[in-house]
Protein backbone atom coordinates (compact mmCIF):
# COMPACT_ATOMS: atom_id res chain seq x y z
CA UNK A 1 0.00 0.00 0.00
CA UNK A 2 0.95 3.88 0.09
CA UNK A 3 1.31 4.19 -3.49
CA UNK A 4 2.03 7.49 -5.03
CA UNK A 5 1.60 8.34 -8.80
CA UNK A 6 2.74 11.19 -11.25
CA UNK A 7 1.37 12.15 -14.94
CA UNK A 8 3.06 12.60 -16.96
CA UNK A 9 6.47 10.83 -16.42
CA UNK A 10 8.12 13.38 -18.61
CA UNK A 11 7.02 16.03 -20.77
CA UNK A 12 8.80 18.32 -23.01
CA UNK A 13 7.21 21.87 -23.81
CA UNK A 14 7.94 25.28 -25.73
CA UNK A 15 8.83 28.33 -23.99
CA UNK A 16 6.48 29.82 -22.75
CA UNK A 17 3.75 27.82 -22.03
CA UNK A 18 2.15 26.23 -18.98
CA UNK A 19 2.58 22.81 -18.03
CA UNK A 20 0.46 20.79 -15.60
CA UNK A 21 1.82 17.44 -13.42
CA UNK A 22 -0.21 15.48 -11.47
CA UNK A 23 -0.08 13.69 -8.15
CA UNK A 24 -2.32 10.92 -6.82
CA UNK A 25 -2.26 9.23 -3.72
CA UNK A 26 -3.39 5.87 -5.45
CA UNK A 27 -4.56 3.47 -2.17
CA UNK A 28 -4.59 5.98 0.55
CA UNK A 29 -6.16 9.90 1.65
CA UNK A 30 -2.93 12.00 1.77
CA UNK A 31 -3.89 15.53 3.95
CA UNK A 32 -0.45 16.94 3.01
CA UNK A 33 1.21 16.51 -0.25
CA UNK A 34 4.73 18.03 -0.80
CA UNK A 35 6.51 18.92 -3.89
CA UNK A 36 10.37 19.02 -4.13
CA UNK A 37 12.73 19.65 -6.95
CA UNK A 38 15.76 18.21 -8.48
CA UNK A 39 18.71 19.06 -10.22
CA UNK A 40 21.04 16.29 -12.13
CA UNK A 41 23.21 14.80 -9.14
CA UNK A 42 21.97 17.06 -7.02
CA UNK A 43 19.70 16.40 -3.39
CA UNK A 44 16.11 16.82 -3.23
CA UNK A 45 14.43 20.46 -2.74
CA UNK A 46 11.08 21.51 -1.22
CA UNK A 47 9.09 23.70 -3.24
CA UNK A 48 6.07 23.97 -1.42
CA UNK A 49 3.43 22.17 0.98
CA UNK A 50 -0.01 21.83 0.14
CA UNK A 51 -2.61 20.75 2.33
CA UNK A 52 -6.22 19.23 1.59
CA UNK A 53 -8.56 23.02 0.86
CA UNK A 54 -6.14 25.32 1.90
CA UNK A 55 -3.16 27.65 -0.20
CA UNK A 56 -0.11 25.54 -0.64
CA UNK A 57 3.02 27.22 1.61
CA UNK A 58 6.43 27.72 -0.40
CA UNK A 59 9.46 27.67 0.08
CA UNK A 60 11.58 30.66 0.29
CA UNK A 61 12.56 31.54 -3.01
CA UNK A 62 10.12 29.67 -4.73
CA UNK A 63 7.64 31.69 -6.66
CA UNK A 64 3.87 30.70 -6.17
CA UNK A 65 2.79 32.38 -8.71
CA UNK A 66 5.07 30.43 -11.16
CA UNK A 67 4.97 27.47 -9.86
CA UNK A 68 1.04 27.02 -9.08
CA UNK A 69 -0.54 24.36 -6.35
CA UNK A 70 -3.62 23.10 -5.62
CA UNK A 71 -5.01 20.29 -3.90
CA UNK A 72 -8.48 20.16 -4.38
CA UNK A 73 -8.93 16.40 -2.50
CA UNK A 74 -7.28 14.29 -0.37
CA UNK A 75 -5.51 11.95 -3.06
CA UNK A 76 -4.59 14.83 -5.79
CA UNK A 77 -2.62 17.38 -5.79
CA UNK A 78 -1.75 19.29 -8.94
CA UNK A 79 1.55 21.75 -9.90
CA UNK A 80 1.38 23.90 -12.81
CA UNK A 81 4.12 25.48 -14.31
CA UNK A 82 3.37 28.75 -15.60
CA UNK A 83 5.17 30.38 -18.78
CA UNK A 84 7.62 28.14 -18.63
CA UNK A 85 11.56 28.74 -19.04
CA UNK A 86 14.24 26.65 -19.95
CA UNK A 87 15.76 27.28 -16.68
CA UNK A 88 12.39 25.47 -15.19
CA UNK A 89 13.63 22.00 -16.39
CA UNK A 90 14.34 19.82 -13.90
CA UNK A 91 12.95 16.61 -12.06
CA UNK A 92 9.47 17.62 -10.25
CA UNK A 93 8.93 15.30 -7.12
CA UNK A 94 5.69 15.07 -5.28
CA UNK A 95 5.33 13.39 -2.02
CA UNK A 96 2.32 12.36 -0.03
CA UNK A 97 1.56 11.86 3.87
CA UNK A 98 -1.32 10.05 5.45
CA UNK A 99 -3.18 11.86 8.46
CA UNK A 100 -1.83 8.52 11.21
CA UNK A 101 2.03 8.82 9.59
CA UNK A 102 2.90 11.93 10.20
CA UNK A 103 6.73 10.99 10.11
CA UNK A 104 6.75 9.28 6.69
CA UNK A 105 6.21 10.00 3.16
CA UNK A 106 5.54 8.56 0.14
CA UNK A 107 7.38 9.62 -3.05
CA UNK A 108 6.00 9.96 -6.93
CA UNK A 109 8.32 8.35 -9.70
CA UNK A 110 8.96 11.95 -10.41
CA UNK A 111 8.14 13.87 -13.34
CA UNK A 112 11.21 15.42 -16.08
CA UNK A 113 10.27 18.62 -17.44
CA UNK A 114 12.01 20.14 -20.45
CA UNK A 115 11.53 23.22 -21.79
CA UNK A 116 12.58 24.19 -25.11
CA UNK B 1 16.66 26.56 11.24
CA UNK B 2 17.43 23.00 10.17
CA UNK B 3 20.44 21.38 7.90
CA UNK B 4 21.79 18.16 6.89
CA UNK B 5 25.13 17.31 5.99
CA UNK B 6 26.29 14.10 4.35
CA UNK B 7 30.07 14.88 3.84
CA UNK B 8 30.57 12.12 1.08
CA UNK B 9 29.09 12.24 -2.42
CA UNK B 10 30.24 9.04 -3.58
CA UNK B 11 30.99 6.07 -1.83
CA UNK B 12 32.54 2.79 -3.38
CA UNK B 13 33.52 -0.14 -1.27
CA UNK B 14 33.78 -3.68 -2.31
CA UNK B 15 31.54 -6.56 -1.48
CA UNK B 16 31.25 -7.94 1.88
CA UNK B 17 33.11 -5.03 3.62
CA UNK B 18 31.74 -2.51 5.73
CA UNK B 19 30.16 0.69 4.84
CA UNK B 20 29.10 3.59 6.74
CA UNK B 21 27.82 6.39 5.10
CA UNK B 22 27.98 9.57 7.25
CA UNK B 23 25.55 11.99 8.31
CA UNK B 24 25.21 15.16 10.43
CA UNK B 25 22.76 17.16 11.40
CA UNK B 26 21.87 21.16 12.43
CA UNK B 27 18.71 21.26 14.10
CA UNK B 28 17.44 23.15 17.88
CA UNK B 29 15.42 20.97 19.13
CA UNK B 30 14.41 17.43 19.02
CA UNK B 31 14.72 15.96 15.55
CA UNK B 32 13.28 12.76 13.80
CA UNK B 33 16.07 11.61 11.43
CA UNK B 34 15.47 9.35 8.18
CA UNK B 35 17.72 7.52 5.64
CA UNK B 36 16.04 7.39 2.47
CA UNK B 37 17.16 5.49 -0.55
CA UNK B 38 16.35 5.77 -4.60
CA UNK B 39 17.78 2.71 -6.34
CA UNK B 40 18.45 3.16 -10.02
CA UNK B 41 15.78 4.39 -12.16
CA UNK B 42 13.52 4.03 -9.10
CA UNK B 43 11.39 6.13 -6.89
CA UNK B 44 13.02 7.39 -3.29
CA UNK B 45 11.62 5.58 -0.26
CA UNK B 46 12.18 4.78 3.17
CA UNK B 47 14.65 2.92 4.44
CA UNK B 48 14.62 3.68 7.94
CA UNK B 49 13.96 6.20 10.78
CA UNK B 50 15.55 6.32 14.11
CA UNK B 51 12.43 6.09 16.41
CA UNK B 52 11.40 3.32 15.25
CA UNK B 53 15.33 1.14 15.95
CA UNK B 54 15.08 -1.03 13.30
CA UNK B 55 17.60 -3.11 11.25
CA UNK B 56 16.17 -2.78 7.36
CA UNK B 57 18.32 -4.90 4.71
CA UNK B 58 20.81 -5.12 7.46
CA UNK B 59 21.54 -1.60 7.47
CA UNK B 60 21.31 0.16 10.80
CA UNK B 61 21.52 4.01 12.26
CA UNK B 62 21.75 5.36 15.56
CA UNK B 63 20.97 8.91 16.54
CA UNK B 64 23.92 10.11 18.44
CA UNK B 65 22.73 13.83 19.95
CA UNK B 66 26.03 14.42 21.50
CA UNK B 67 27.46 14.46 17.95
CA UNK B 68 24.65 15.49 15.96
CA UNK B 69 24.97 12.39 13.73
CA UNK B 70 22.85 9.96 12.26
CA UNK B 71 25.29 7.84 10.18
CA UNK B 72 24.27 4.32 8.53
CA UNK B 73 26.01 1.41 8.80
CA UNK B 74 26.02 -2.19 7.77
CA UNK B 75 28.24 -4.58 8.42
CA UNK B 76 28.77 -6.67 4.68
CA UNK B 77 27.84 -4.94 1.72
CA UNK B 78 25.95 -6.44 -0.75
CA UNK B 79 26.28 -5.62 -4.41
CA UNK B 80 22.17 -4.84 -4.28
CA UNK B 81 23.02 -1.80 -1.95
CA UNK B 82 24.49 -0.12 -4.96
CA UNK B 83 22.07 3.05 -4.80
CA UNK B 84 21.61 6.97 -3.78
CA UNK B 85 21.57 7.34 -0.03
CA UNK B 86 19.88 10.63 1.80
CA UNK B 87 19.99 11.61 5.31
CA UNK B 88 16.60 13.60 6.05
CA UNK B 89 15.59 15.27 8.93
CA UNK B 90 12.31 16.68 10.45
CA UNK B 91 11.44 18.95 13.41
CA UNK B 92 8.33 18.72 15.01
CA UNK B 93 5.82 16.08 14.04
CA UNK B 94 4.58 16.25 10.71
CA UNK B 95 6.97 19.25 9.62
CA UNK B 96 8.52 19.50 6.62
CA UNK B 97 11.22 17.27 5.39
CA UNK B 98 15.63 18.49 4.99
CA UNK B 99 17.51 16.26 2.85
CA UNK B 100 21.33 16.10 2.68
CA UNK B 101 22.94 16.29 -0.64
CA UNK B 102 23.23 12.19 -1.01
CA UNK B 103 25.62 9.88 -1.35
CA UNK B 104 26.05 7.69 -4.11
CA UNK B 105 27.17 4.22 -2.81
CA UNK B 106 28.59 1.77 -5.27
CA UNK B 107 29.28 -1.85 -4.19
CA UNK B 108 32.13 -3.75 -6.39
CA UNK B 109 31.85 -7.62 -6.63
Amino acid sequence: GAVVSQHPSWVICKSGTSVKIECRSLDFQATTMFWYRQFPKQSLMLMATSNEGSKATYEQGVEKDKFLINHASLTLSTLTVTSAHPEDSSFYICSARRARSPYEQYFGPGTRLTVT
Amino acid sequence: AQRVTQPEKLLSVFKGAPVELKCNYSYSGSPELFWYVQYSRQRLQLLLRHISRESIKGFTADLNKGETSFHLKKPFAQEEDSAMYYCALSGASGSRLTFGEGTQLTVNP
